[in-house]
Order: structure tokens, then sequence, then C-alpha cells
């Protein structure tokens, strides 16, 4: 099962909104609710940041929501700081179950 | 506080053998289901493998599938990753994490990782 597809890469200055998506099939982002995202700061290990789609874990700011419509799922970042600077990676179950990540987004806060 | 503390990595050849090991604590070790994930140098994550609290339900990946065994010691508060057959793709960041309630493949919580270089 191939990755889930996400952009490489995305920037944004600080304060401004960023946008990344993350597309699958039926069988996976399109079929199920359990669609997240991770944070990830290089050496370290990821942080969810987003589960169920649009929920997130205590602790988390409220600048980051997340959505799906059909087979893609987004991840929105409001008001842009320089700690944002990070990888994003999504995430869903699948019919097989079994998880399935995106290959990673690098985002990049000018 | 939950802490996931991985160790047992290391250099192997080609085909070889290793077990790692995630020692778990700060959490109901006995009611979490629990993954492996891992991250090959400089590149994305990988889900490997699951196994439910009581260790009766385990999924793996394709590419370990019929190589590593996932298990779990309850007793001891620690999750296993038996990895034979090792290949030079299999060279990774190997992360414990931990099933997030419900919420199916969700991972709340997460190790520093281990780190396996499979070379000659």
């Amino acid at each position: 099962q191939s990755a889930l597809t996400q952009p490489a890469s995305v920037s944004g200055s600080p304060g401004q909104s960023i946008t990344i998506s993350c597309t699958g099939t039926s069988s996976d982002v399109g079929g199920y609710k359990y669609v997240s995202w991770y944070q990830q700061h290089p050496g370290k290990a990821p942080k969810l940041m987003i589960y169920e789609v649009s929920n997130r874990p205590s602790g988390v700011s409220n600048r980051f929501s997340g959505s799906k419509s059909g087979n893609a799922a987004s991840l929105t970042i409001s008001g842009l700081q320089a700690e944002d600077e990070a990888d994003y990676y999504c995430s869903s179950y699948t019919s097989s179950s079994t998880v399935i990540f995106g290959g990673g987004t690098k985002l990049t806060v000018l | 506080e939950v802490q996931l503390v991985e160790s047992g990595g290391g250099l192997v050849q080609p085909g070889g053998s290793l077990r790692l090991s995630c020692a778990a604590s700060g959490f109901t070790f006995s009611t979490s289901d629990m993954n492996w994930v891992r991250q090959a140098p400089g590149k994305g994550l990988e889900w490997v493998s699951y196994i439910s609290s009581r260790g009766n339900g385990i999924y793996y990946a394709d590419s370990v599938k019929g190589r590593f065994t996932i298990s779990r010691d309850n007793a001891k508060n620690s999750l296993y990753l038996q990895m034979n057959s090792l290949r030079a793709e299999d060279t990774a960041i190997y992360y414990c994490a931990r099933d997030f309630g419900y919420s199916y493949g969700t991972f709340d919580y997460w190790g520093q990782g281990s780190l396996l270089t499979v070379s000659s």
C-alpha cells in the first residue's frame, strides 16, 4: 500500500495561515474518521497534533485545525510562529486494520 | 508522567536478528494497545506493527510480515519487537508508540527511538 500523498514542502510568513493536504483512498482516509496529524522537529519523536480528523489533544494550540472531504484531509495552521517550523505527517487507519502515513511535509516559516 | 524507553538497537549484518524492547511507565500498560513505528534516515514515518492490550490482536505491515514478531509482557510493562532476516532497508529509528484510547491508529505517546543499522 502506497503512502498517503502530501506536498513535500510548504512555507509561510509569521502570522499567516498555511494548509497541508493529505490524499488517500476510500480504503483509508475516505473510509474512516481515524485521520491524525503529527509534528516532528529534527531529532525528536513525533507529537500528536490532531486526531480523528479534527480533534486536538489536550495542550495542543487551537491554531492547529484539521478537516476532511472525501479521500483528502487537511491540516491548517493559523497565526504561524517560528516554532511551527517542523515536518508534518498525516496518518490514517486502513481497511486492512493497519496504519498508513503520508510522506511528510516540511514546513518552513519564512 | 508517561514514559516509553526503547533499547536494543545497534549494528547487525544482513540476514541477522535483533530484539528491540520498550519499557513503559506512568500509565496502565496492561490496558493499552501498543505499536512500533520506524523512520529510515532522512525519510518519513512507517507503521510496523500493532499489538492489543492482551496480546490477542496483532497486525504487521506487509514489509515486515513473516520476519518481525511483536510481543509484550504486561507483568514487566514491556513491549518487544523480534526482528529476523534483517535487510538493509530495515535500517531505521524504531519508535514504540501508545494507541490513543479507542481511536484506531492514533498514537498519543512516543518513545525517543532506538536506531537499528543493518549493514555488512
